[in-house]
């Protein structure tokens, strides 16, 4: 079953730091990847997203993300976290066949104190 | 939240009623999408459509229904029969319904029964 996981349910941090947030998935064929954030009883907002080339994908708000084929991950990640960077956040896969279904983590809350 | 809108904000139910959730959205996206978040599940797929008067069931289909009579419009119903329908309720649209295309969410409606 194709499956997307993130293992860190929180992940605290302090202000001025860098963070990683985690996502592996399972997938066949080569997928589209994808990031978003979503602040309290708020949609999601898109962040960034890996298509194909380089591996490391830039996105707003200073984020990037770095994509690992032969370890099937795509993690997320900032020099310097911020506070205003509290929120929940959600990896996404859409496999290359798909006809645009989006599998889901069940997303990480990410907590960063001053 | 950009061009998505959603109403009610909050929406409240009886047991046995039917309700309707309203999804518009002025993007000119050709495919719609309807999600339900619960704590610690991430987001599941209720139904989706790539194109006016046609959709397709999401994973979580049963107890809910929806129309494509307009480009701009997706709305979804939530019937007596969702035993469970208590949850957060996101629509999302994308320009494309594969692909790389990213999806843009609503802002949600909180639909509890009481």
């Amino acid at each position: 079953a194709q499956s997307v996981a993130q293992p860190e349910d929180q992940v605290n941090v302090a202000e001025g730091n860098p963070l990683t947030v985690k996502c592996t998935y399972s997938v066949s064929g080569n997928p589209y990847l994808f990031w978003y954030v979503q602040y309290p009883n708020r949609g999601l907002q898109f962040l960034l997203k890996y298509i194909t080339g380089d591996n490391l994908v830039k996105g707003s708000y200073g984020f990037e993300a770095e994509f690992n084929k032969s370890q099937t991950s795509f993690h997320l990640k900032k020099p310097s976290a911020l506070v205003s960077d509290s929120a929940l956040y959600f990896c996404a896969v859409r496999p290359s066949s798909n006809t645009g279904k989006l599998i889901f983590g069940q997303g990480t809350t990410l907590q960063v104190k001053p | 939240d950009g061009g998505i809108t959603q109403s009610p904000k909050y929406l409240f139910r009886k047991e046995g009623q039917n309700v309707t959730l309203s999804c518009e959205q002025n993007l000119n996206h050709d495919a719609m999408y309807w999600y339900r978040q619960d704590p610690g599940q991430g987001l599941r797929l209720i139904y989706y459509s790539q194109i006016v008067n046609d959709f397709q069931k999401g994973d979580i289909a049963e107890g809910y229904s929806v129309s494509r009579e307009k480009k701009e419009s997706f709305p979804l119903t939530v019937t007596s029969a969702q035993k469970n329908p208590t949850a957060f309720y996101l629509c999302a649209s994308s320009m494309g319904s594969g692909g790389a295309s990213e999806q843009f969410f609503g802002p949600g409606t909180r639909l509890t029964v009481l």
